[in-house]
């Protein structure tokens, strides 16, 4: 089956502009994550959807950063008045479920390589 | 602080060879750990994982062994081939804090015929 896609996979914009990008889960898969990678870095956790709520969004560095899904499925990651920082490669995955003492395999994305000139 | 890191930023062997890739946690509250490989320009890809109830596992040509005493995991990866050249890195779950995976900064593997 289709696995985790993202769009669009590159994005080139100017610095103060808003950006939107987006996460289309594996079907049926019920948590969402958003991470960013940094040039030659981890990855850095953003924020995590149970279906349409986000219990966590402990990572999302400013409130230029906002995220929200629909439907319990495809989720949009939107970066507000973009700076030269926010450079990085987005990743988005996605599990089965979630729950304190559970984990499950995430799976991942291609990711969006977001350029902030 | 709460991290994962690993402890070389990159590791060359030759093809045939083991490989053993490192990586100490800081939070011994975690209790599921995650092995995943990057190659260029692709997402993480899940090679395999380890909870805390155990101190080794096994998949194909990969073992993952935990010591939960000096906070260490690592992979080892069996007659490692050319196409095992990726970026390795080492994730963290904390129950308490939900499922966000803690990961480190990467190891990067080189495989040389």
């Amino acid at each position: 089956g289709a696995g985790v896609s993202q769009s669009p996979s590159n994005k080139v914009t100017e610095k103060g502009k808003d950006v939107e990008l987006r996460c289309d889960p594996i079907s049926g898969h019920t948590a969402l994550y958003w991470y960013r990678q940094s040039l030659g870095q981890g990855l850095e956790f953003l924020i995590y959807f149970q279906g349409n709520s986000a219990p966590d969004k402990s990572g999302l560095p400013s409130d230029r950063f906002s995220a929200e899904r629909t439907g319990g499925s495809v989720s949009t990651l939107t970066i507000q008045r973009t700076q030269q920082e926010d450079s990085a490669v987005y990743l988005c995955a996605s599990s089965l479920e979630v729950g304190l003492d559970v984990s499950y395999e995430q799976y991942f994305g291609p990711g969006t390589r977001l350029t902030v000139t | 602080g709460e991290s994962v890191g690993l402890h070389l930023p990159t590791l060359s062997v030759q093809e045939g060879d083991n490989s053993i890739i490192n990586c100490a946690y800081s939070n011994s509250a975690s209790d599921y750990f995650i092995w995943y490989k990057q190659e260029s320009g692709k997402g993480p890809q899940f090679i395999i994982d380890i909870r805390s109830n155990m101190d080794k596992r096994q998949g194909q040509r990969v073992t993952v062994l935990l010591n939960k005493t000096v906070k260490h995991l690592s992979l080892q990866i069996a007659a490692t081939q050319p196409g095992d050249s990726a970026v390795y890195f080492c994730a963290e779950n904390m129950a308490q804090a939900g499922t966000a995976l803690i990961f480190g900064k990467g190891t990067t593997l080189s495989v040389s015929s």
